[in-house]
């Protein structure tokens, strides 16, 4: 089966770095995304990690361990915009299937 | 900056109608794919599609579901015989490619069966 985990909840303040971790066990891996999303939005795409190591796109930073089924996104500088949830997914199978976590619910106060 | 539409934003529906929701993609992709997420819920895969087949499916996407690309833009789901359990966002996602393509996915359909 798959299964992605992330924590439901976390809080930080305007201005701070926060870290969301994502662990995850699925039968084939194809790389994982993080996404952002705001109530009743669409998601809107992230980063993107296949190899191991850290990605890093302006104020969002994206790691991959395969080996030990993990990823975190890093924010920096953090805004109040990006109050959001943020879904980690990894993408399995020969039909490019995404599995999501439930999705972290970030709150950013001032 | 292209972007993957919808339509309708929100359809309400009466249980055991038929419905049919509407994506038009990015134009140059060509891997296609529908979502489901329940209000409060996590977003779940329904179904990709390439190359005018079904490429895999998950156990939600039984015989009531249908997808079609009936032209060169469009891509449809169809939900043959509503429940009151279909009600949720459906978005709609395409990518370019298979493998490592990112999924971008349109603004989502309401569906709510009353």
């Amino acid at each position: 089966g798959q299964n992605i985990d992330q924590p439901t909840e976390m809080t930080a303040t305007e201005g701070a770095i926060v870290q969301i971790n994502c662990t995850y066990q699925t039968s084939g891996f194809n790389g994982l995304f993080w996404y952002q999303q705001h109530a009743g939005e669409a998601p809107t795409f992230l980063s993107y990690n296949v190899l191991d190591g850290l990605e890093e796109k302006g104020r969002f930073s994206s790691f991959l361990s395969r080996s030990k089924g993990y990823s975190y996104l890093l924010l920096k500088e953090l805004q109040m915009k990006d109050s959001a949830s943020y879904l980690c997914a990894v993408l399995t199978g020969g039909g490019n299937k995404l599995t999501f976590g439930t999705g972290t619910q970030l709150k950013v106060e001032l | 900056e292209p972007e993957v539409t919808q339509t309708p934003s929100h359809q309400v529906t009466q249980m055991g109608q038929e419905v049919i929701l509407r994506c038009v993609p990015i134009s140059n992709h060509l891997y296609f794919y529908w979502y489901r997420q329940i209000l409060g819920q996590k977003v779940e895969f329904l179904v990709s599609f390439y190359n005018n087949e079904i490429s895999e499916k998950s156990e939600i996407f039984d015989d009531q579901f249908s997808v079609e690309r009936p032209d060169g833009s469009n891509f449809t789901l169809k939900i043959r015989s509503t429940k009151l359990e279909d009600s949720a966002m459906y978005f709609c996602a395409s990518s370019t490619d298979r493998s490592t393509g990112t999924q971008y996915f349109g603004p989502g359909t309401r569906l709510t069966v009353l």
